[in-house]
């Protein structure tokens, strides 16, 4: 089974600085996505940014990027020039690129707190 | 487009009370739909997830069921809350196949408190 690593329970930045978040990955699979997602204080999860394994180039989205290193099973988020909006909650998550029923599930990490200081 | 409703969207209920929440998705057809919940602000736990109608997996043994009556509706259920049931229930949702579509679509959610 796949698991999801986050070590770093809470983090702070701030504001207009450059932060990031670390995962980490267990797999046995050569073909899968990773994503970051942001729980904000609504709760409502929204997709940050996505890898799929088999491209070597990073993922970037305005000013979040990954470091994505696939031999090292790690997977850190970026953001640049942070906002007071970017303070929220964030999972890593992993799916198998394999069809099929339980392959479409994400399995998550157990999250960072970013707070962004004025 | 597509979206996704949760309703509730808060609920308190008493220890031992049965309860229905509902989850439905509008703008595609035959979508993956999944429950997760999520305790004490943290990790999500995937409850349940069909692939179809009357198709329902579950992940983890629990006092909870699921059921998809219809194509888009997915229903969280139990006969009798407990105490460790409280949480923060999303309901999400994938397109059927493609690997463009990878990710996850979720719900707002449902604040579920049982005292």
């Amino acid at each position: 089974a796949q698991t999801v690593t986050q070590s770093q329970p809470e983090m702070s930045v701030q504001e207009a600085e450059t932060v990031t978040l670390s995962c980490t990955y267990d797999t046995s699979e050569s073909d899968y996505y990773l994503f970051w997602y942001k729980q904000p204080p609504s709760r409502q999860m929204i997709l940050v940014i996505r890898q799929e394994a088999y491209k070597q180039q990073n993922a970037t989205e305005n000013r979040f990027s990954v470091n994505f290193q696939k031999a090292a099973k790690s997977f850190s988020l970026k953001i640049s020039d942070s906002q007071l909006g970017d303070a929220a909650m964030y999972f890593c998550a992993y799916r198998s690129a394999i069809s099929g029923g339980s392959n479409y599930k994400l399995t998550f990490g157990k999250g960072t707190l970013l707070t962004v200081n004025p | 487009s597509q979206t996704i409703h949760q309703w509730p969207a808060t609920l308190v209920q008493p220890v031992g009370s049965p309860l229905s929440l509902e989850c439905t998705v509008e703008g595609t057809s035959n979508p993956n739909l999944y429950w997760y919940r999520q305790a004490a602000g943290r990790g999500l736990q995937l409850l349940f997830y069909s692939v179809g109608i009357g198709q329902i997996s579950s992940e983890v043994p629990q006092n909870l069921s699921a059921s998809r009556p219809q194509d888009r509706q997915f229903i969280l259920s139990s006969k009798k809350l407990l105490l460790s049931d409280s949480g923060f229930y999303l309901c999400a949702w994938t397109p059927f196949g493609g690997r463009e579509w990878a990710e996850q679509f979720f719900g707002p959610g449902t604040r579920l408190t049982v005292l």
